[in-house]
């Protein structure tokens, strides 16, 4: 049973570009939430994917944003970076509507330095 | 807003040896989950145990019990016979009961000394 996974390990980018980081959920999730944990902080939540839109959202500004495919697996991208966007970002997987809903599965996370 | 905190940014145990963790955390609601996460120097964060706010009992998994006193909205982990493998940053989460995102503490980085 594949776990969650994400895609790039690590990534390197200039303040400026734009980035795109993956995410495949668990086999059977629905649901894929995400979330930015800069260096010794908790993590925080973006915003959360069910059925292809965006659920719910945190305190996020535009730049960040997201899309959900058919397969379930989603896409995270960040426009304009800027070097407070360095962090490692994790990817959670959940499935809605069943008694372990609040059961969230998190990936390895994608660690993103903006330079 | 919801908001979690744990106060101990870092604790040390001797292998064998039991460990508490704290968490507060404040909520106008009524009904909902409160978890611990483990993330090891691999990053994976792994969920150590999970406790729903209508349950007075408190929840275990095996080494790992916590003591949930919803009146002081209190929610500590406690680690019995600390492992090695123990060590780690342990984060305590908030969910609502319908919402959808976990709100995190900013954690307690766990040593255990052999």
């Amino acid at each position: 049973d594949a776990g969650v996974t994400q895609s790039p390990t690590h990534l390197i980018k200039t303040r400026g570009q734009q980035v795109t980081l993956r995410c495949s959920p668990k086999s059977g999730h629905d649901t894929v939430s995400w979330y930015q944990q800069a260096l010794g902080q908790g993590p925080q939540f973006i915003f959360q994917y069910y059925e292809e839109e965006e659920r719910q959202r945190g305190n996020f500004p535009d730049r960040f944003s997201g899309h959900q495919f058919p397969n379930y697996s989603s896409e995270l991208n960040v426009n304009a970076l800027l070097l407070g966007d360095s962090a490692l970002y994790l990817c959670a997987s959940s499935l809605l509507g069943t008694i372990n809903a609040h059961e969230q599965y998190f990936g390895p996370g994608t660690r993103l330095t903006v330079t | 807003a919801q908001t979690v905190t744990q106060s101990q940014p870092e604790m040390s145990v001797q292998e064998a040896e039991t460990v508490t963790l704290s968490c507060t955390y404040d909520t106008s609601e009524s009904d909902y989950y409160l978890f611990w996460y483990k993330q090891p120097p691999s990053r994976q964060m792994i969920l150590v145990i999970r406790q729903e706010a209508y349950k007075q009992q408190n929840a275990t998994e095996n080494r790992f019990s916590v003591n949930f006193q919803k009146a002081a909205k209190s929610f500590s982990l406690k680690i019995s016979d600390s492992q090695l493998g123990d060590a780690a940053m342990y984060f305590c989460a908030y969910r609502t009961q319908y919402g959808n995102k976990l709100v995190f503490g900013a954690g307690t980085i766990l040593r255990v000394k052999s």
